[in-house]
């Protein structure tokens, strides 16, 4: 079975950019979260979608923004890049995300740098 | 408010011996912890996790202990092996008050150099 995939891998802009990132699950896992990795931050939450429908959202401001589609498949879109948005952004998948016992199981990330 | 705390931002341990990784909470919501190791340019992957219902949890050489009263969870790795070498994210959920989605709180890690 298929990893959790996220792509690019790498990705490079400048401020007041934006930039969309791609996420496609664990075939047959319909609930994918987002989280962003800094540098002694630890990773911090995002947004979780499930069938199309954001369930669950972080505290990060208005310019961060995801969806949802019907495979499954998620996108996140940072709008007016900001230096501070440099960062390790995963993707995780699960299969229905709404048990307390459930696993995440994580894509290797896209890295962003913001000039 | 970070409510869940790794309060050791990294650790060295000799080949053979015992590692131990601690982490603290501070929210009693959270009924489910979970550890997740992770290598330079690579997503975390899932190590081991404990139910609040249990006090420990063995997985090979990997155990997890949970003591509620003091809203502390360890992980010891015994023996420690160079491969061991990565950073542990210490996490935990609690259900989510909305539609049944939940959500993972991380700590912010310890880095993990085991000495051959």
């Amino acid at each position: 079975k298929a990893g959790v995939t996220q792509t690019p891998r790498y990705l490079i802009k400048t401020r007041g950019q934006q930039v969309t990132l791609s996420c496609s699950p664990i075939s047959g896992h319909r609930s994918v979260s987002w989280y962003q990795q800094t540098p002694g931050q630890g990773l911090q939450f995002l947004f979780e979608y499930f069938s199309e429908t954001q369930r669950n959202k972080g505290n990060f401001p208005g310019r961060f923004s995801g969806r949802q589609f019907s495979n499954s498949r998620s996108e996140m879109n940072v709008s007016t890049l900001e230096l501070g948005d440099s960062a390790l952004y995963l993707c995780a998948s699960s299969q229905a995300g709404s048990a307390t016992n459930e696993k995440l199981f994580f894509g290797s990330g896209t890295q962003l740098s913001v000039l | 408010d970070q409510q869940v705390k790794q309060n050791s931002p990294s650790l060295s341990v000799q080949e053979g011996r015992i590692s131990i990784l601690n982490c603290d909470y501070t929210n009693s919501m959270f009924d489910y912890f979970l550890w997740y190791k992770k290598y330079p340019a690579e997503g975390p992957t899932f190590l081991i996790s404990i139910s609040s219902i249990k006090d420990k949890n063995e997985d090979g050489r990997f155990t997890v202990f949970l003591n509620k009263s003091a809203k502390h969870l360890s992980l010891h790795i015994v023996p420690s092996q160079p491969g061991d070498s990565a950073v542990y994210f210490c996490a935990a959920s609690a259900p989510y008050s909305g539609a049944g989605s939940y959500q993972l709180t991380f700590g912010k890690g310890t880095k993990l150099s085991v000495i051959p």
